[in-house]
């Protein structure tokens, strides 16, 4: 059974500072690791992904996987108060030929970013 | 973007009632999914279902739960009856393939 653990559980910034969250998976044979934004009494929207090692970025965001030790990291560069919401790792086990993608989440980390 | 709509927003009944939660999925998306959130825990995933078919289900989907999408319309999850523990948000999501999901913004349901 596939575990996401997060972290930290919330955090306070400065608009303007770099945010980096953290999120740990238990099977290296994961397919893809997901991170999505959620606004209070809003579902989880889908911010941006990662399949193979190394970084990938999209505009403000950045997203490190490093598979070895398990871990996937999101930065967020030039953050601003509308940034401040939830964000949840998800992680996509990996795809038998009869199954379909099923996302394991974290806990969330609450970030505000204070003008 | 795509925007999945559920209904209603909240929803309170009393234990052993039957209740059905209803999401309009986006209209050409193939795979639908629920998932639960229980104050305070991480979402879970329910049931995924895919061309009139469950494909995979949750230990959480107990079988008091069934989903249905009749005529193509609305995609529906059932509980009958209801139980005190299924108090949560029920989050429905869709997907054009088997990646990406959007999710729509949850019923709340209170079984009191």
């Amino acid at each position: 059974q596939e575990k996401v653990q997060q972290s930290p559980e919330s955090l306070i910034v400065p608009e303007g500072a770099m945010v980096s969250l953290n999120c740990s998976f238990s099977d290296s044979a994961s397919q893809s690791i997901w991170w999505y934004q959620q606004h209070p009494g809003k579902g989880p929207k889908a911010l941006i992904s990662i399949f193979s090692n190394g970084n990938k970025k999209e505009g403000r965001l950045t997203v490190y996987l490093n598979r070895a030790s398990l871990h996937v990291s999101l930065h967020i560069k030039d953050s601003q108060p509308s940034d401040s919401a939830v964000y949840l790792c998800a992680v996509s086990p990996l795809i038998a030929s009869s199954s379909f993608s099923k996302l394991v989440f974290g806990q969330g980390t609450s970030l505000s970013v204070v003008p | 973007g795509p925007k999945v709509l559920q209904i209603p927003s909240h929803q309170i009944i009393d234990m052993g009632q039957m209740v059905t939660l209803n999401c309009d999925p986006v209209s050409n998306h193939l795979y639908f999914y629920w998932y639960k959130q229980i104050l305070g825990q991480q979402m879970e995933f329910l049931v995924n279902f895919y061309n009139g078919k469950v494909m995979e289900k949750s230990k959480l989907f107990k079988d008091q739960f069934s989903v249905e999408r009749p005529d193509g319309s609305y995609f529906t999850l059932k509980i009958q009856p209801t139980a005190l523990e299924d108090s949560a948000v029920y989050f429905c999501a869709s997907s054009p393939d088997i990646n990406t999901l959007y999710f729509g913004a949850g019923t709340r349901l209170s079984v009191l």
